[in-house]
């Protein structure tokens, strides 16, 4: 079957690096997305990887390793505004995004 | 902005009633889905549009219908309302569905079945 683990909560300090990791096992893949959605809000697009190694785009960095079936957002210089749900969502064979359950991060002055 | 948007915003009904929910896009992009987030759940894809007429269903279709009759809307039907369909429902529209086409979202419509 096909599933994805993410840590249901994470806590990080305002100014801090915080990463949040994925695990997936898809049927084929066609890539992994991640999104943030702040609570009430729509899901909005963050990155995107499809081969092994490190996107950074900003603040924000991805990494991806297909063998392991495993990706890591990593968030800098945390701000308040970072306080949102980060969801994992690999691209199956079928080009479907199978979505992971988020990860919702916590920040703290 | 990706010109998404979806109408009603909040609704409530009741068991046994029909519901409608309409999502409009501006840019012409050829595919469409109809997603459903429930807490503790990811994204579940209700049902998905790859063109005018051209529908496939998702891993959580049953009571749920869909119709796209022009480019720009993709309407999700609930036939007989049940409260397990209590959830918000977020439609996404994508350019494609290669490797690197990204879905965006609409802001979604919050529906209560009583």
């Amino acid at each position: 079957g096909q599933n994805i683990d993410q840590p249901t909560e994470m806590t990080a300090t305002e100014g801090a690096i915080v990463q949040i990791n994925c695990t997936y096992q898809t049927s084929g893949f066609n890539g992994l997305f991640w999104y943030q959605q702040h609570a009430g809000e729509a899901p909005t697009f963050l990155s995107y990887n499809v081969l092994d190694g490190l996107e950074e785009k900003g603040r924000f960095s991805s990494f991806l390793s297909r063998s392991k079936g495993y990706s890591y957002l990593l968030l800098k210089e945390l701000q308040m505004k970072d306080s949102a749900s980060y969801l994992c969502a690999p691209m199956d064979s079928n080009y479907q995004l199978i979505w992971g359950a988020g990860t919702k991060l916590i920040i703290k002055p | 902005d990706a010109g998404i948007t979806q109408s009603p915003r909040h609704k409530v009904t009741e068991t046994g009633t029909p519901v409608t929910l309409r999502c409009h896009q501006t840019e012409n992009h050829r595919y469409m889905y109809w997603y459903r987030q429930d807490p503790g759940h990811g994204l579940r894809l209700i049902h998905y549009s790859y063109g005018v007429k051209d529908t496939d269903k998702g891993e959580v279709s049953d009571g749920y219908s869909v119709s796209r009759s022009k480019t720009e809307d993709f309407l999700l039907t609930l036939e007989s309302a049940t409260s397990s369909q209590t959830s918000v429902y977020f439609c996404a529209i994508s350019e494609g569905q290669g490797e690197t086409d990204t879905q965006y979202f609409g802001p979604g419509t919050r529906l209560t079945v009583l």
